[in-house]
């Protein structure tokens, strides 16, 4: 089954503790990206990656960093968590390239809340 | 720049009636266009999209779309809703060759019995 898995699904945290939200996809897609929702605010994306070791800032990055060494992960990693980062997270992959098979669809995680005490 | 508008943070409707959740855009070009849906405590899925070709677009569970170029908008249209459409749906846009999509706000539709 094509899908993006995000773990965990649910943390809670302390200020300052190093935290990894990991995102997997099956569905080989080149183009990977992270969002938060917070309420009122819509999905604003955090850093996205066009292919593997070729990542780049969103509207967001400020308190965040992505690596991607493999196609299929996309780890988010919060180096000292601020409660101002307590929030609903989506990983999200899609297709990417001049292919007329891609028309930039995207396929979402189920999310992952955190919550920094 | 791109942008995305969806001008209500929240739509009422009562079972059975129709339902449009407005998006206007701003992008240059011909833009992709979509639809996600959000369920409580999900991630989004695909509803609907807009690549070329005939401007009313049909997509899952019932719901369809109008592209309409000279107003730059892409409504959300359902000829009768149902309570199990209760969600948080959001539009989104995506110039061709950039493969980032713009999200709207999104737009709570509540859909009473």
């Amino acid at each position: 089954e094509a899908q993006v898995t995000q773990n965990p699904r649910y943390l809670i945290t302390v200020t300052g503790k190093k935290l990894t939200v990991t995102c997997s996809q099956n569905m080989n897609h080149e183009y990977m990206s992270w969002y938060r929702q917070d309420p009122g605010l819509g999905l604003r994306q955090i850093y996205y990656s066009m292919n593997v070791e070729v990542t780049d800032k969103g509207d967001v990055p400020e308190g965040y960093k992505v690596s991607r060494k493999e196609k299929r992960n996309f780890p988010l990693i919060l180096e000292s968590p601020s409660p101002n980062q307590t929030s609903l997270y989506f990983c999200a992959s899609s297709l990417a390239g001049d292919s007329s098979r891609n028309t930039g669809e995207l396929f979402f995680g189920e999310g992952s809340r955190l919550t920094v005490l | 720049a791109q942008s995305v508008a969806q001008p209500e943070d929240q739509v009422n409707v009562a079972e059975g009636n129709p339902l449009t959740v407005k998006c206007t855009y701003s992008v240059s070009g011909n833009p992709y266009l979509f639809w996600y849906v959000q369920y409580p405590n999900r991630g989004l899925q695909f509803l609907l999209k807009y690549i070329t070709g005939d401007n009313l677009v049909k997509g899952s569970y019932g719901f369809e779309a109008e592209f309409n170029k000279s107003q730059t908008s892409f409504h959300l249209k359902k000829p009768s809703a149902l309570v199990s459409d209760s969600a948080l749906y959001f539009c989104a846009v995506v110039r061709r060759g950039s493969y980032i999509p713009t999200f709207g706000r999104g737009t709570s539709l509540i859909v009473h019995p």
